[in-house]
């Protein structure tokens, strides 16, 4: 069964203390993984898509990373305004599977 | 582009009365999803449709969940009769199928419609 497992479920960090997050999956037949953030009230917004083991995407203080069996999505010197939750998900023929996300608390 | 649009966006109502959420997708976009968000158990897929065509309703908890597309620029989704535990907020999604290019295939969400059934 096509499965997507996200680490850990919430993590608090003080301003400028950099971090991790962990999407971890086991699928058959991978079409691309996704990064959502999401924040309270409203719909997840895209983030990244990663489509091959050893890609990279960033975008101001995230990073994305794939492996062949995981993900990270590394956070430099996150601000509080990057307070939310993420999510990931993977694409298996055209269905878009999601990890239940982290849900991160930046202090100031 | 306005992006994807849901109505309505809460909705309470009592238990054993019919439900209809709507959504608009993308012009242009020829998939469209509906998940279900819940503190428990996360997204869930209740179903999806290429080209106004049901594709994958494997999702759908149970025949009290209908979906219909009748043109590609409206979607509803009708649960009747509703029960409490069908509380969640509803997202409708749309995609465009991935080209060479810009577009990368990812899901564009509305901004869901709550429902609290009582």
């Amino acid at each position: 069964e096509d499965q997507v497992t996200q680490s850990p479920e919430a993590l608090r960090l003080q301003e400028g203390e950099s971090s991790s997050l962990n999407c971890s999956y086991t699928v058959s037949g991978l079409r691309g993984l996704f990064w959502y953030r999401q924040d309270p009230g409203k719909g997840p917004e895209f983030l990244f898509t990663l489509y091959s083991a050893g890609e990279e995407k960033e975008k101001e203080r995230l990073k994305a990373t794939l492996t062949k069996k995981e993900s990270f999505l590394h956070i430099t010197a996150p601000k509080p305004e990057d307070s939310a939750t993420y999510l990931c998900a993977v694409k298996v023929s055209y269905k878009y599977i999601f990890g239940t996300g982290t849900r991160l608390k930046v202090l100031a | 582009d306005a992006g994807v649009i849901q109505s309505p966006r809460h909705e309470v109502t009592e238990m054993g009365q019919e439900v209809t959420l709507r959504c608009k997708p993308i012009s242009g976009h020829d998939y469209l999803f509906w998940y279900r968000q819940t503190m428990m158990r996360g997204l869930e897929l209740l179903i999806y449709f290429n080209n106004n065509v049901p594709i994958d309703d494997s999702g759908m908890p149970e025949d009290r969940f209908s979906a219909k597309m009748p043109n590609a620029s409206f979607s509803t989704l009708k649960i009747q009769p509703s029960e409490p535990r069908d509380s969640a907020v509803y997202f409708c999604a749309s995609s465009l199928r991935r080209l060479a290019g810009e577009n990368t295939g990812e899901l564009f969400f509305g901004e869901g419609s709550r429902l609290t059934v009582l």
